[in-house]
């Protein structure tokens, strides 16, 4: 089945602990991005990736890291959590951009449901 | 800040009327244009897409694009108690996506 896996789904930790949310996809896909989505807010991109070793930053990177060491999986890095990082994280996938323009469909993980206290 | 703007509702409807949802956005350069629909507690799901001016129609989804006035809609013909979700709005130029805050549409029965 098609699909992007998040791990994990739910996770409560305290202030400065280090963690990384993991994303994997078995599409094959390209473009890798990681949204927190806070009430009133909306979806907020954090970091993108092309492909494998090429990432970027999104509208609200600050406080997070990522990497691309292979195709299917692209990690969340909170080297030091903090309390304002408490959110639901998605994980999408697509295909990738044709030439320009970007017209794909992205593919959502189940999300991870974040606590820092 | 490049951002795209949706009324946030909610939008009551009738079942079996037609929702209207509606979205702006600021940045002239953006190539496509998707609608989502999430469910609470779950994830987005691609409803359409549209990266042409004019209309795109998909069984009871109409989405219209008008890149001119910035502006693109969703309509919703016949809803259905089931299309009672959040509708979110994203826009891409080149690799970056830029999400609305959703409308909250309820179908009454």
């Amino acid at each position: 089945e098609a699909q992007v896996t998040q791990n994990p789904r739910y996770l409560i930790t305290v202030t400065g602990k280090k963690l990384t949310v993991t994303c994997s996809q078995n599409m094959n896909h390209e473009y890798m991005s990681w949204y927190r989505q806070d009430p009133g807010l909306g979806l907020r991109q954090i970091y993108y990736s092309m492909n494998v070793e090429v990432t970027d930053k999104g509208d609200v990177p600050e406080g997070y890291k990522v990497s691309r060491k292979e195709k299917r999986n692209f990690p969340l890095i909170l080297e030091s959590p903090s309390p304002n990082q408490t959110s639901l994280y998605f994980c999408a996938s697509s295909l990738g951009p044709r030439d320009s323009s970007f017209t794909d469909t992205q593919y959502f993980g189940p999300g991870t449901r974040l606590t820092v206290l | 800040q490049k951002e795209v703007e949706q009324n946030s509702g909610p939008l009551s409807v009738p079942e079996g009327a037609i929702a209207s949802l509606n979205c702006t956005y600021s940045d002239r350069g953006s190539q496509s244009f998707f609608w989502y629909r999430q469910y609470s507690g779950k994830s987005p799901e691609l409803i359409m897409f549209i990266y042409s001016n004019g209309d795109k129609e998909d069984g009871r989804f109409t989405a219209q694009l008008n890149k001119a006035s910035q502006y693109v809609s969703l309509l919703i013909r016949d809803s259905q108690p089931s299309d009672s979700a959040t509708y979110l709005c994203a826009v891409t130029s080149y690799q970056k996506v830029t999400f609305g805050t959703g409308t909250k549409l309820q179908v009454i029965p």
